[in-house]
């Protein structure tokens, strides 16, 4: 099976300072890493996502940073903004055997943003 | 297109009840999932369908049904609700098995008294 942890349960940033949240994973066999945002009273709103075999990925104003060796995968938020205030979850892939791609979730960062 | 959407937002059940959580795409996507969101916990898979006429269980199964009747729709229905039912739960899409950008529906609020 796989379990996915988040370092920290919350995080306070300034205003357009950068953000970092960090996540760990158990299994080597997982093949993709997902990061979603979920604002308060809402699904979950796929960010960004990485292939095992890549270690960085950039999107807008998003970095997605992958450590196979220690199994850790990070989201960096430039420039934070009060609309990045949210709950910021990690999934990582991973097929079990006969079966379809299953996410295994971890448990969120909430990220608040201090003006 | 509307997305996923799920029906009920909010519903309030007493122990023993039945209900069906309502959940419809508009993408045709072919892989539909439910989860229960609980608090400092992530989401957890309950069941999924891979198509039409598919479905199998996730990680917390128990308690719970579904069918996958048509493409659209996927419902989750609970046979007889428990107090360990009150979360909230998502329903998702995603085009296909090897695809991974799912779209999430809004949620339903439950609470099982």
């Amino acid at each position: 099976g796989e379990s996915v942890g988040l370092h920290l349960p919350t995080l306070s940033v300034q205003e357009g300072d950068n953000s970092i949240i960090n996540c760990a994973y158990s299994n080597s066999a997982s093949d993709y890493f997902i990061w979603y945002k979920q604002e308060s009273g809402k699904g979950p709103q796929f960010i960004i996502d990485i292939r095992s075999n890549m270690d960085k990925r950039q999107g807008q104003r998003v970095t997605v940073l992958l450590n196979k060796t220690v199994k850790h995968l990070s989201l960096q938020i430039a420039a934070t903004q009060p609309g990045d205030s949210a709950v910021y979850f990690c999934a990582v892939n991973l097929v079990p055997s006969g079966s379809a791609r299953q996410l295994t979730f971890g448990s969120g960062t909430q990220l608040t943003v201090l003006p | 297109n509307a997305g996923v959407t799920q029906t009920p937002k909010f519903q309030v059940l007493k122990t023993g009840q039945s209900m069906t959580l309502q959940c419809a795409q508009d993408m045709n996507h072919e892989y539909m999932s439910w989860y229960r969101q609980d608090p400092g916990m992530g989401l957890r898979l309950i069941h999924y369908s891979v198509g039409a006429g598919i479905t199998d269980q996730g990680e917390v199964p128990n308690g719970y049904n579904v069918s996958r009747s048509t493409t659209e729709d996927f419902p989750l229905r609970l046979l007889s609700a428990a107090p360990s039912q009150t979360s909230v739960y998502f329903c998702a899409s995603r085009w296909g098995q090897a695809s991974h950008e799912q779209y999430f529906g809004p949620g339903t609020r439950l609470t099982v008294t």
